[in-house]
């Protein structure tokens, strides 16, 4: 079974510190996709990140950085300096060749204080 | 220029009720999605269609019917609206199954 899991519920920090959302999967398809979304408390989801299972190279994108391990089945997503602006719920998905939709981790609320 | 437009952004009415949320994308894509997120933000999908045909009807009561008059569009309507539709529907899109799902605005539902 196709299954996300998030395991920190909350995190809270002090700005400019650097944090990471842990992300672990599962699946028995050998073909599969990773995302990362950010619903800030506006509502709105963001798409921040896509990753295919046969690419484990990390990706850096400004602050942001994501770290695929397939050995551990994971798809962490460190934000380095934090800002207030970076509180928001994260949410990791899985997509499946198997299961043909998004499966969605239950999200972690991170809150940034100034 | 939204990318995936939903409307209304809010909607509150009465149990037994019937409503529609409409949801547009400018993006070219060729698959929509309607997803539900409870309470507590769980995000699950309700339908997916591509290129106008249904792919994915997750166990939904029948009383939620989505329709696609092209693959710019998808709209979902729910008749007898009960107090546990209550929820943010999320309308998306994306090109092809697999690819990055881009989500409108969102619709809060609340009955009364």
């Amino acid at each position: 079974a196709q299954k996300v899991t998030q395991a920190q519920t909350e995190i809270s920090v002090v700005e400019k510190e650097d944090v990471t959302l842990d992300c672990v999967y599962e699946t028995l398809d050998t073909t599969y996709y990773l995302f990362w979304y950010k619903q800030p408390p506006s509502g709105e989801l963001v798409f921040l990140i896509r990753r295919n299972s046969f690419d484990e190279q990390n990706e850096i994108s400004g602050r942001y950085s994501w770290n695929f391990q397939k050995s551990t089945s994971s798809f962490n997503f460190t934000i380095t300096a934090s800002q207030v602006v970076d509180s928001a719920v994260y949410f990791c998905a899985l997509w499946c060749y198997n299961t043909d939709k998004l499966i969605f981790g239950t999200g972690t609320r991170l809150q940034v204080f100034p | 220029d939204t990318a995936v437009s939903q409307t209304p952004k809010y909607l509150v009415t009465q149990m037994g009720n019937d409503k529609s949320i409409k949801c547009e994308q400018n993006l070219g894509h060729d698959t929509m999605y309607w997803y539900k997120q409870d309470s507590k933000k769980f995000l699950k999908i309700m339908f997916s269609y591509n290129n106008k045909e249904l792919i994915i009807n997750e166990t939904v009561p029948n009383r939620f019917s989505p329709k696609s008059p092209d693959k710019a569009h998808l709209n979902l309507h729910i008749n007898s609206l009960e107090l546990g539709d209550s929820a943010v529907y999320f309308c998306a899109s994306s090109q092809g199954d697999r690819g990055a799902q881009h989500f409108g605005d969102g619709t809060r539902l609340s009955i009364l």
